[in-house]
């Protein structure tokens, strides 16, 4: 079966720009988080979707926004890029939608977003 | 607010010898713990997960972390360390709302030879 599937891997972009990045989850997954994750820190939380609904929001300012389509694959998108938004953005695949059932975590290998 | 913290921010042991990776979560009432690794240019993976069973939790690869409430800790072991474990370990906490994850700031563990 295939794994967390996230396009692109690796891209290049200028301040002020905007950028889509493209997450599948496991089959028959329901849930969609996506994590920011900068040179040497942990990952931090962007958005969760669940059922094509948002269920919960770190803190992350307006420019980042997300939606998840019927067939549960997502999209996240930031806009006027900065500098600082240069990181590795993680999808994570989940049977429901959350950790507490027990269920495992899927992540996928992210993509690579350089602001230049 | 919670945080997870990891007491070391890089590890060297010997191939062959014991690895320690320490965590220390925040208090919760039952809490969800977790030990990911994220190899160079690779997702991140799940080592083991514990969810309010057996204290002793065993992972993959030869992993295992001991859950103790009394100290807060959740840390990481495995007897004997080989090349391939080179990686950068995650300690992660389920936060109080169903949906977020609270990550650790990474143990970077080093091989010698």
């Amino acid at each position: 079966d295939a794994g967390v599937t996230q396009s692109p891997t690796h891209l290049i972009k200028t301040r002020g720009q905007q950028v889509t990045l493209r997450c599948s989850p496991i089959s028959g997954h329901k849930s969609v988080s996506w994590y920011q994750q900068v040179l040497g820190q942990g990952p931090q939380f962007i958005f969760q979707y669940y059922e094509k609904e948002e269920r919960g929001r770190g803190n992350f300012p307006d420019r980042f926004s997300a939606r998840q389509f019927p067939n549960y694959s997502s999209e996240l998108n930031v806009n006027a890029l900065l500098l600082g938004d240069s990181a590795l953005y993680l999808c994570a695949s989940n049977l429901d939608r959350g950790h507490r059932t027990g269920n495992t975590i899927y992540f996928g290998e992210g993509s690579w977003l350089t602001v230049v | 607010a919670q945080s997870v913290t990891q007491l070391d921010s890089h590890v060297s042991v010997s191939e062959g010898t014991p690895v320690l990776l320490r965590c220390n979560y925040s208090s919760s009432y039952s809490p969800s713990l977790f030990w990911y690794v994220q190899h160079p240019n690779k997702g991140l993976q799940l080592l083991l997960k514990y969810t309010s069973a057996a204290t002793l939790v065993k992972g993959i690869n030869g992993f295992e972390a001991e859950f103790k409430k009394s100290e807060t800790s959740f840390h990481l072991t495995k007897p004997s360390a080989h090349m391939s474990d080179a990686a950068e370990y995650f300690c992660v906490q389920g936060g109080d709302s169903n949906y977020q994850l609270i990550w650790g700031a990474g143990t970077k563990l080093i091989i010698k030879p």
